[in-house]
């Protein structure tokens, strides 16, 4: 059993390139979020899924689209990359609500953008 | 929109000694508050969580207190270890949304 996994783990990319980070789970949770890191500032939530074929917006959307076809897997696509959207992305899954919102996160991606 | 703080940013202890991180939530909704703990490189990993019926919760050296009608919570960690050494953060929920908000975090560093 993977958890959750995240690919791929660092990137470098050139500004107005196109990305797309992944996520997978194995779990069949029905919520999945992405987040990123930024020194100082924690964790803010981009976007999230509470089940396949829904998406809503988090704190900081803005540049950043989803999608959720199916219970497994979340992928994260930035359209035209820019220099502030480097960060170290996590992706992470919880259970439905009666079990809590205890996120389980993936080991994240490192995004460099120059 | 809803908002959570956490303090201190820093926080340097002798080993032995207890460390306190104290958080402070607005959604009066919240009503589960996870902590999780992050090292270096690593992943954030759950470590202890606490739901708003009840006001403390222990884990052999960890403990978390919650007091709903102050919406302030706080981790408590005894006998603090070397490895206890890393970034921990609060967060707050609630029941019929999935959006987790989480602190800034504190960096705990454990001196030997």
């Amino acid at each position: 059993i993977a958890g959750i996994t995240q690919a791929p783990t660092s990137q470098i990319l050139a500004a107005g390139r196109r990305m797309t980070l992944r996520c997978t789970q194995d779990m069949r949770h029905n919520a999945m979020y992405w987040y990123r890191q930024d020194l100082g500032l924690g964790l803010r939530l981009i976007h999230y899924s509470n089940t396949a074929g829904t998406t809503g917006k988090g704190e900081v959307p803005d540049g950043y689209s989803v999608s959720r076809a199916n219970t497994d897997d979340f992928p994260l696509t930035l359209a035209s990359a820019v220099p502030s959207q480097t960060s170290v992305y996590f992706c992470a899954s919880s259970p439905g609500l009666a079990e809590g919102n205890t996120q389980y996160f993936g080991p994240g991606t490192r995004l460099t953008v120059l | 929109g809803e908002n959570v703080e956490q303090h201190p940013s820093t926080l340097s202890v002798q080993e032995g000694d207890s460390a306190v991180i104290k958080c402070t939530y607005s959604d009066s909704a919240s009503n589960y508050f996870p902590w999780y703990k992050q090292e270096l490189g690593k992943r954030p990993q759950l470590i202890i969580d606490i739901r708003s019926n009840v006001g403390e919760k222990k884990d052999q050296r960890i403990a978390v207190t919650l007091n709903k009608t102050a919406k302030h919570f706080s981790l408590h960690i005894t006998e603090t270890q070397p490895e206890d050494s890393a970034v921990y953060f609060c967060a707050a929920s609630g029941i019929g949304g999935f959006k987790t908000i989480f602190g800034a975090g504190t960096r705990l560093f454990v001196k030997a």
